[in-house]
């Protein structure tokens, strides 16, 4: 089954206890992204990833890096993080000229 | 600034009725343009899509109209049904390739009454 996989599904950590949230994809679609999801706010886009080696910011980086050091595989890192990272994370994928593929989320709290 | 504007938080409609939630923007070089839906604990899913060089798009039960010179869409949803209860996510790019970048809207959550 076509799909993208995030893990954790739910993480809850304190403040500056650096944590990863893993994003795989079996499609081989060269495009990866991230997205975080807040009340009133709607998506918007932290990092994205046009191939392998290849990452740029989107509207929201700060405090979160990304690796792509595999077409599957998108890891989101945050190195410290904050309360104002708590929030729904969502990994997507695509091929060229096709439409976004979510995974099922991550919901972040962080004390 | 807020590129794609979805006004509405909130939508009830009885089921069978038609369901029309609106979207605007203000990109005037946003010319691809998206709806998905989203069900609690579950990512987005693709809806429907339309480009620019078209003013409606039909798919069984949704359509989606694009007045581009009022920058305005709109998803109709003909007849609404409860399975239909999610939130709806607007979302446009400037080029529908791989170097785009999808801009999404803040969502309307429509609950279809049974």
């Amino acid at each position: 089954e076509a799909q993208v996989t995030q893990n954790p599904r739910y993480l809850i950590t304190v403040t500056g206890k650096k944590l990863t949230v893993t994003c795989s994809q079996n499609m081989n679609h060269e495009y990866m992204s991230w997205y975080r999801q807040d009340p009133g706010l709607g998506l918007r886009q932290i990092y994205y990833s046009m191939n392998v080696e290849v990452t740029d910011k989107g509207d929201v980086p700060e405090g979160y890096k990304v690796s792509r050091k595999e077409k599957r595989n998108f890891p989101l890192i945050l190195e410290s993080p904050s309360p104002n990272q708590t929030s729904l994370y969502f990994c997507a994928s695509r091929a060229q000229g096709s439409p976004l593929h979510f995974g099922n989320g991550t919901r972040l709290t962080v004390t | 600034d807020q590129q794609v504007k979805q006004n509405s938080p909130s939508l009830s409609v009885q089921e069978g009725r038609i369901s029309i939630l609106n979207c605007d923007y203000t990109n005037s070089m946003f010319d691809y343009f998206l709806w998905y839906k989203k069900y609690p604990a579950e990512g987005p899913t693709f809806l429907i899509s339309i480009s620019s060089i078209k003013d409606k798009n039909e798919d069984g039960r949704f359509t989606v109209f694009l007045n581009k010179s009022a920058k305005h869409l709109s998803l109709h949803i003909v007849p609404s049904q409860p399975g239909d209860s999610a939130v709806y996510f607007c979302a446009a790019s400037a080029v529908p390739g791989a170097n785009s970048k999808l801009t999404f809207g803040k969502g309307i959550t429509l609950s279809v009454r049974p």
